[in-house]
């Protein structure tokens, strides 16, 4: 099965500071994306990756970076955290890119980020 | 502008009857179409997907049915359980070079014993 895991489930953090959030998948899938979820708008592709040191903007990169050093792990910055930011972030992986068979997502618990 | 709309925020349905979720698109260029459940304080999983060249694709108790000139598409779950009781989310893909799947807003299914 594949496994994908986020390093903390809750965090509470004040407005302006740098946060990481780390995500770690054991199945040597290329692709790896974190979204954002918000009661009413489902989820949201913040960034995603689809190699080493690759990455492309999804729908709302804005105030958010990534980093990709290793294929297995892929982290989400939040270079100065905002109110608005409070979400719950997923994190996925998936063996193949685009449309058909072994595209599907696997995805982690989620980590519920607070910004106070 | 949602491109993935689920209008029925939640649904609630008797264990043993069939439960429907129902999901539109606007975007006629979506031709990969994936349901996925999703527990309290667990992340997303997949459940069922369909293909543009098919209307329907069964899976044990679930079918998703695809009917592309209303760009719309239902997951059907027969019988329905409690174990079922999830927020069930629509995601559509497009094959038209670089990867872009779009979520829906999810519906949360109540299945009562």
């Amino acid at each position: 099965d594949v496994k994908v895991t986020q390093s903390s489930r809750y965090l509470v953090k004040r407005t302006g500071e740098k946060v990481f959030l780390e995500c770690v998948q054991d199945m040597d899938h290329e692709n790896m994306f974190w979204y954002r979820q918000d009661p009413g708008l489902g989820l949201r592709l913040i960034y995603f990756s689809y190699d080493v040191k690759m990455k492309e903007k999804g729908d709302i990169p804005e105030g958010y970076s990534v980093s990709r050093e290793k294929k297995e792990r892929f982290s989400l910055i939040l270079e100065s955290a905002s109110t608005n930011q409070t979400s719950m972030y997923l994190c996925a992986s998936s063996l193949t890119l685009g449309w058909g068979r072994n595209t599907e997502a696997f995805f982690g618990q989620g980590t519920r980020l607070t910004v106070v | 502008d949602q491109q993935v709309k689920q209008n029925s925020p939640s649904l609630s349905v008797q264990e043993g009857r069939i439960s429907i979720l129902n999901c539109d698109y606007t975007n006629s260029m979506f031709d990969y179409f994936l349901w996925y459940k999703k527990y309290p304080a667990e992340g997303p999983t997949f459940l069922i997907s369909i293909s543009s060249i098919k209307d329907k694709n069964e899976d044990g108790r679930f079918t998703v049915f695809l009917n592309k000139s209303a760009k719309h598409l239902s997951l059907h779950i027969v019988p329905s359980q409690p174990g079922d009781s999830a927020v069930y989310f629509c995601a559509a893909s497009a094959n038209t070079g670089g990867f872009k799947t779009i979520f829906g807003a999810g519906t949360r299914l109540f299945v009562k014993a």
